[in-house]
């Protein structure tokens, strides 16, 4: 069965610090990854995308990800935090193929100190 | 305009009580679920609709009930609610899954 792992989680960084959270997936075939921020008290929200083309991909708020298919990673990096990217962070993977389900990790929270 | 709404926000009620989630979305997708997010904001899926097909996920109970009057809609039924049932409760739909899925804001759901 697919699963997905988020080592950190509780990563405490200082304003303006660099960012990178991991994400693992294990699942022996083609997939679709995401990484979704949900804010406190708020829904989850789409940070970025991935399902083919450039491994390095970039989304909203400065926040990219690289999908490194050997390591079947799909890290998230960001170069500066802000005090405004406290959040919890949810990478999620879904099958190329067979039930349009998504998976989410654990969630990894992040504390950003102004 | 939201593109998935869900009501209430906010629902608190005695063990014992059946209650109803409405789930509404404007997007035209053909897919709509419902995830649980417990007290450790892990994410499970409990069902998914697709074009009057439903599949479950087996360790949902059977207390929990999804009911789609048409494409646009996905309300979760909840009898004889429990304890351990407080939570968050996520819609959500998707049309492709290259596109993943856009959340509704959640139903923080207490029961005492």
């Amino acid at each position: 069965a697919q699963s997905v792992s988020q080592h950190n989680h509780h990563v405490i960084l200082s304003e303006a610090a660099s960012l990178e959270l991991g994400c693992n997936y294990s699942y022996g075939g083609t997939v679709n990854l995401f990484w979704y921020v949900q804010y406190p008290g708020q829904h989850l929200q789409l940070l970025l995308k991935y399902f083919s083309g450039d491994p390095l991909v970039k989304g909203i708020k400065g926040f990219e990800a690289e999908f490194i298919k050997s390591k079947f990673s799909f890290n998230l990096r960001k170069p500066s935090v802000q005090w405004s990217d406290t959040a919890e962070y949810f990478c999620a993977v879904i099958p190329a193929t067979g039930a349009n389900n998504l998976f989410f990790g654990t969630g990894t929270r992040l504390t950003v100190i102004p | 305009d939201t593109a998935v709404s869900q009501t209430p926000k906010y629902l608190v009620t005695q063990m014992g009580n059946d209650k109803s989630i409405k789930c509404e979305q404007n997007l035209g997708h053909d897919t709509m679920y419902w995830y649980k997010q417990d007290s450790k904001k892990f994410l499970k899926i409990m069902f998914s609709y697709n074009n009057k097909e439903l599949i479950i996920n087996e360790t949902v109970p059977n207390r929990f009930s999804p009911k789609s009057p048409d494409k646009a809609h996905l309300n979760l039924h909840i009898n004889s609610l429990e304890l351990g049932d407080s939570a968050v409760y996520f819609c959500a739909s998707s049309q492709a899954r290259v596109f993943g899925y856009t959340f509704g804001s959640g139903t923080r759901l207490t029961v005492v």
